[in-house]
Formats: structure tokens, C-alpha cells, sequence
């Protein structure tokens, strides 16, 4: 399996300022043969479902304001939150949809300073 | 808006068989463009998500190697429902049990299944005597 682990565990930012996580695959997940990179990233507020925010690595899906952010390539990824809202207080996972099982990070707990 | 909605008991006796139901509105899921899958979250701090396994309307399975011996998913297409058994459960199968539906993806080089958009709002089912 695919092992994807994700640092930090939790993040303390204040309202405005720049939230950076990183999340690393324990193998490549670039698709040579297309140039996609099978990531995706989700948001999960407290006692709700995860929400899709990026999928290809850096593509953000509909609806998902634009300062949310995601690059890298090959094992190391990064989501960016370029400002960051009090709605923006949550848990953030990283998945590798590359192999099965398709695997998930542990999480970074996004809090507000 | 596709909506999906799980069903079921929550509590579940060790040893017996936990079964939910996923009720999709808004869409059909009998769409050639998506699978189904469940997924799990135990409600220990810093258990993530796990995948059980995924449908297709075909009724094509797919399923966690660790899970692969005690699991179960079918669809019912007339129903817009699919569902999943888990068997000989025990307490280390407490958690948040989600449905989601999980994209395919085609291109030049194949075809995938990719990520899970959306999701249910989670059942949580919890293995007690």
C-alpha cells in the first residue's frame, strides 16, 4: 500500500495569514503517461463529511474559493490556504488515488492563533 | 444536487454482521462515469480514513485487501441503492462508516477510479455487546 503521510499533525495560523501543509507519498504517484499526479486533498469540519477542495494534485474543484491552493509532484505535495478564514478551521487530508487501495494521510488539524 | 445517505443500525453485537444501505437521490447510479464506495473513520484521535470498497453499477466489486475476507458490497440499481456487509465484526470496526461516490476517470492512457466527491453525512456504528 501506498503510505501517505502528512506534517504537520496541527497548524496554528492567524485570520489572514498563510497556512502551508505538506503531505508525502511513500512512492511516486505521477502517472508518466498522462503527467497527472493522483492526489487529491479534502476539508473536514467538525461532525461533517469530508469535502473534495483539489483533485490532480493541483485542480481545484468547483466552487472551492481560490485561495486554497495545491502543487507538487512525484511524493511531495503541498495545499496552501493563502489567507486563511475562520471557516477555514478544520481538518485537512491528503489521498492517493494512484494504486489500490487508494490511502489517505492522517490528517493536519488547521487552527486559528 | 446529488445526495447520498446512509442507513442502518447503529450498534452492532461482536461477532455479528454489520450491514448498511446507501440511499442516492439526485442522480442515478446506474451514471457509467462513476463508482460507489464506502469508507470508514474510526473516532480514535489520528485514525484517519480507510477505504473499504468501491461498486460499480455493473455490480463490478473491488475491496481493501485487509478487509477483502469479511466484506460485501452490492448495488440495486431499481433502488438507487448500494449497500455493504462487514462480518465478524469486532471493537476495532467502530467508527464513522461514510458512502461516497468515486469518479472514473478515462484518458489516453486508461481509465481510472479517482476521488470520492460527494459524501454521505456518515453513520456511526459502534460494536458493542
Amino acid at each position: 500500500d501506498i503510505v501517505m503521510t502528512q506534517s504537520p499533525d496541527s497548524l496554528a495560523v492567524s485570520l489572514g495569514e498563510r497556512a502551508t501543509f505538506n503531505c508525502k507519498s511513500s512512492q511516486s504517484i505521477l502517472n508518466s503517461s498522462n503527467n497527472k499526479n493522483y492526489v487529491g486533498w479534502y476539508q473536514q469540519k467538525p461532525g461533517q463529511p469530508p469535502k473534495l477542495l483539489i483533485f490532480w494534485a493541483s485542480t481545484r474543484e468547483s466552487g472551492v474559493p481560490d485561495r486554497f491552493s495545491g502543487s507538487g509532484s512525484g511524493t511531495d505535495f503541498t495545499l496552501t490556504i493563502s489567507s486563511l478564514q475562520a471557516e477555514d478551521v478544520a481538518v485537512y487530508y491528503c489521498h492517493q488515488y494512484y494504486s489500490s487501495p487508494p490511502t489517505f494521510g492522517q490528517g493536519t488539524k488547521v487552527e486559528i492563533k | 444536487q446529488l445526495h447520498l445517505q446512509e442507513s442502518g443500525p447503529g450498534l452492532v453485537k461482536p461477532s455479528e454482521t454489520l450491514s448498511l444501505t446507501c440511499t442516492v437521490s439526485g442522480g442515478s447510479i446506474s451514471d457509467s462515469n462513476h463508482y460507489w464506495g464506502w469508507i470508514r473513520q474510526p473516532q480514535t484521535p489520528g485514525r484517519g480514513l480507510e477505504w473499504i470498497g468501491s461498486i460499480y453499477y455493473s455490480g463490478s466489486t473491488n475491496y481493501s485487501p485487509s478487509l477483502k475476507s469479511r466484506v460485501t458490497i452490492s448495488v440495486d440499481t431499481s433502488k438507487n441503492q448500494f449497500s455493504l456487509k462487514l462480518r465478524s465484526v469486532t471493537a476495532a470496526d467502530t467508527a464513522v462508516y461514510y458512502c461516497a461516490r468515486r469518479q472514473f476517470w478515462y484518458d489516453m492512457s486508461g481509465h481510472y477510479s479517482t476521488w470520492f466527491d460527494p459524501w454521505g453525512q456518515g453513520t456511526l456504528i459502534t460494536v458493542s455487546a
